[in-house]
């Protein structure tokens, strides 16, 4: 079936605008994730909602990172104000529920690679 | 907090040789998933093979292979006949059990030469 998708693949942007990154997970996967992933560097948590609600937001910089997931199914990262330092490689990742088959498995997307000129 | 620590940040092997990727990993937690995840130019991650701290017995995948030392908090990949393919950064990722965020290591990067 359909891995998970993210749109758009490349973004690039100016200092100060608004950007918003689209994740489609693998359909009935209940669990998605966000990462960010910096040059040079490992993926770091940001998000993560069970169903329709954020289970954890910890891992957000700052009040200009927001995301949502209003029908449990396609998330959006939102991040407002950009600046130089937001670009990075933003990656989204799916779960099946827990107690099914692999559930501890996370399912990644390919990315969008935000520039902030 | 847990934290991953991988200290190679570039290898580079012969095609068909064997090549050990090293992790070590911090953590309270007594029960834990370990990953070592692959990420080739598409940015794809890709799981390569798990390891659920519990299993005493090595993770094994076809020419991927585990040495999961639990006491000295140490994971390390085994690639054997290395080929083109295997060309990639290579993340570490430690999960607790139960829990839902990865954290990942800085990754090393391999390159399989011809």
């Amino acid at each position: 079936g359909a891995g998970v998708s993210q749109t758009p693949s490349n973004k690039v942007t100016e200092k100060g605008k608004y950007v918003e990154l689209r994740c489609d997970p693998i359909s009935g996967h209940t669990a998605l994730y966000w990462y960010r992933q910096s040059l040079g560097q490992g993926p770091e948590f940001l998000i993560y909602f069970q169903g329709t609600g954020a289970a954890d937001d910890s891992g957000l910089p700052n009040d200009r990172f927001f995301a949502v997931r209003p029908e449990g199914s396609v998330s959006t990262l939102k991040i407002q104000r950009t600046e130089r330092g937001d670009s990075a490689v933003y990656l989204c990742a799916s779960r099946p529920l827990a107690g099914q088959a692999d559930s501890y498995e996370q399912y990644f997307g390919p990315g969008t690679r935000l520039t902030v000129t | 907090a847990q934290t991953v620590t991988q200290s190679q940040p570039e290898m580079s092997v012969q095609e068909a040789e064997t090549v050990t990727l090293s992790c070590t990993y911090d953590t309270s937690e007594n029960n834990y998933y370990l990953f070592w995840y692959k990420q080739p130019p598409s940015r794809q991650m890709i799981l390569v093979i798990r390891q659920e701290a519990y299993k005493q017995q090595n993770a094994t995948e076809n020419r991927f292979s585990v040495n999961f030392q639990k006491a000295a908090k140490s994971f390390s990949l085994k690639i054997s006949d290395s080929q083109l393919g295997d060309t990639a950064m290579y993340f570490c990722a430690f999960m607790k059990l139960g829990g839902d965020k990865i954290i990942f290591g800085k990754g090393t990067r391999l390159h399989i030469l011809p």
